[in-house]
This record gives structure tokens, sequence and C-alpha cells, in this order.
């Protein structure tokens, strides 16, 4: 059983890009969650989906967006890249309605870097 | 607004010793709280969580954590180290009420095995 795959594992873009990173998450779970984890520190939380929508939302700017498809993947963009975007992008899948979402898969990440 | 301190952001521990890695959390509702371990270029993956059960969690590779409300408290210990430990540990904490279930994560703890 396929846990949660993530594409492309690294990237390198030019400030001012825009990209597209991918996850498909583990058989069975309907939420994707994304994290971004600059070098040196603890994710932190941009958004989560659940039913094609955004349920959920961090203090990351509108540059960050995202989407769910019916097959539960999603896809997080980044426009107008920064330096300090930079980070490893960590996409997590989890099941669950309401309160009892238990179980967070975490994928293996992106790393992004800017340049 | 919930957040984690991890008090010490490396830590060095001898083959065979205690291995003791501290988190606080603070929360304005009942917690989950959860360990996670991450080698490098990898993502995280669980160690063990607390869902208010049982107060002493017993997770993978002989890892133990214990909550203490009273101390706001979730500190991550095992008994022996083993090479294989050193890594990073992240504490994190989830409100129990929002539909996102987000983590929020502290700020790590790398941990270094001496032989």
């Amino acid at each position: 059983d396929a846990g949660v795959t993530q594409s492309p594992t690294h990237l390198i873009k030019t400030r001012g890009q825009q990209v597209t990173l991918r996850c498909s998450p583990k058989s069975g779970h309907d939420t994707v969650s994304w994290y971004q984890q600059a070098l040196g520190q603890g994710p932190q939380f941009i958004f989560q989906y659940y039913e094609e929508e955004e349920r959920q939302r961090g203090n990351f700017p509108d540059r960050f967006s995202g989407h769910q498809f019916p097959n539960y993947s999603s896809e997080l963009n980044v426009n107008a890249l920064l330096l300090g975007d930079s980070a490893l992008y960590l996409c997590a899948s989890s099941w669950g309605k309401g309160r009892f979402n238990y179980g967070y898969t975490f994928g293996s990440g992106t790393r992004l870097t800017v340049v | 607004a919930q957040s984690v301190t991890q008090l010490g952001s490396h830590v060095s521990v001898s083959e065979g010793a205690l291995v003791l890695l501290r988190c606080n959390y603070s929360s304005s509702v009942p917690p989950y709280l959860f360990w996670y371990v991450q080698y490098p270029n990898q993502g995280l993956q669980l160690l063990l969580k607390y869902t208010s059960a049982a107060t002493l969690v017993k997770g993978i590779n002989g890892f133990e954590a214990e909550f203490k409300k009273s101390e706001t408290s979730f500190h991550l210990t095992k008994p022996s180290a083993h090479m294989s430990d050193a890594a990073e540990y992240f504490c994190a904490v989830s409100d129990l009420r929002a539909a996102g279930n987000k983590l929020t994560f502290g700020g790590g703890t790398r941990v270094l095995v001496k032989p």
C-alpha cells in the first residue's frame, strides 16, 4: 500500500517564477494538508483541503494557493517566488470527519530552491 | 492559538544512555499531542500520540512520552539510546475541536548519538 507520494522530489526555480508541487494521498485518505519546513525549523501549516475545498489556512500570503481533485490528490502552487520560499514542502494526508482526524501520514517532501 | 516549545535545539547522548527530549505546549482547549521523527532528507514519521486516553503513551522504537496537564508538558524519553536514534525530533499539538485539525510544531531537537 503506497503511502503519500510527492513530486517532484527536488526543484530549482528562479525568483519571480511560479511552481506547482503535487501530492497523492495515502489510499483511503481524503484530506490533504501542506506544510512548509524552512531549514532548521519545524514545519509550518500552509493549508488543508477536504472535499475539494480549502478548509483551513495558515498565515501564508495569497501567493500560495492549492487545489484538490476528485481523486483526493492535491497541488500546491506558489506564484512570484521569493528567495525565502526555499524550503522543504511536506504533504500530509489523513482521514476522518470533524474532530477525529487521528492519522496524519507525511510524504518525503519536495525540496524547493529559489535562486 | 496553540504553540509548542522544545527546549534544546540540539541534544547529545552516548549510546546506551537515557534520551530525554522536552516539549511544553500551550493550548486553550484539550489538545492532541504528537512526537514525530525526521531522518535526513525524509518526511516525518509518527513516533507516538496522546489523544486523551492514558497519560503515559508508548510509541515505536522504544520511545514513550508522558502527558502532564499541570505542567503543560509532553516530554519524550527512551531508556537506552541507539545509534539509529540520531535524527531530528518534533513535538506537535493539534486542536481537538477544529475541523481542520492542523498540527502546530515546535522548532525541533536534533539528537546526536555518540558511540
